[in-house]
């Protein structure tokens, strides 16, 4: 299966921006990106979600290339209680599957 | 805010004992998924139900897994017998279907967390 890639982990600080970059290559035509939050011991929890271009919600903004081959999560402002996990999950064009990213660590000091 | 239940929330067992886990969706949403998350993993779908009918099962192990949803409701996810290697977290997730979208917004249950001995 393709693989949906993110960094690792990432550090900030409270009140800062963060930006949590996925890169699948083999994204489904006609399928939307999406992103969850996952703290430990815990289910997944949506955040955003977007076909192309820019999408905002109250929590953050979802920005998509014209390519799709890429997405970037925007998270204004973070506090103590964004410390979490975030995966994006994609529909693959080549084996028609939904993958989930390869998640990222954000740990957020005071 | 309605919930996405699961049962149960821990269990643990003998390598080749069954076990049985139960899911209980969002009331009103068609698209049921299972999905099964190794410690320090992203979640991999196991399942997708539209309804009662399945979507995707290509990577369900059918030779020990199995997973229903007879009324199209709620839905049971077996395995027989579970192995060492089946330690993980059992998701549950559901959605809404929003045509022209595949993949809608799905709300995931707090999991079952299994440890085969």
């Amino acid at each position: 299966l393709a693989k949906t890639t993110q960094p690792i982990s990432m550090d900030s600080y409270e009140g800062q921006e963060v930006n949590i970059t996925c890169s699948h290559n083999n994204i489904a035509t006609n399928d939307y990106i999406t992103w969850y939050q996952q703290f430990p011991s815990q289910g997944p929890r949506f955040i955003i979600q977007g076909y192309k271009t820019k999408v905002t919600n109250e929590v953050a903004s979802l920005f998509i290339p014209a390519d799709r081959k890429s997405s970037t999560l925007s998270l204004p402002r973070v506090s103590l209680s964004d410390t979490a996990v975030y995966y994006c999950l994609v529909g693959d064009i080549s084996s028609d599957k939904l993958i989930f990213g390869t998640g990222t660590r954000l740990q957020v000091f005071p | 805010e309605a919930e996405v239940a699961q049962s149960p929330r821990y269990k643990i067992t003998e390598k080749s004992q069954a076990v049985a886990f139960w899911c209980d969706p969002i009331s009103g949403h068609a698209t049921l998924y299972w999905y099964r998350q190794i410690l320090g993993q992203g979640p991999e779908l196991l399942v997708q139900f539209q309804d009662e009918s399945v979507v995707d099962d290509s990577q369900l192990p059918k030779d020990r897994f199995s997973a229903e949803r007879l009324k199209g409701v709620d839905s049971t996810l077996k395995i027989q017998p579970a192995e060492l290697g089946d330690s993980a977290m059992y998701l549950c997730a559901s959605s809404r279907s929003i045509p022209g979208i595949v993949h809608y917004e799905q709300y995931f249950g707090p999991g079952t967390r299994l440890t085969v001995t």
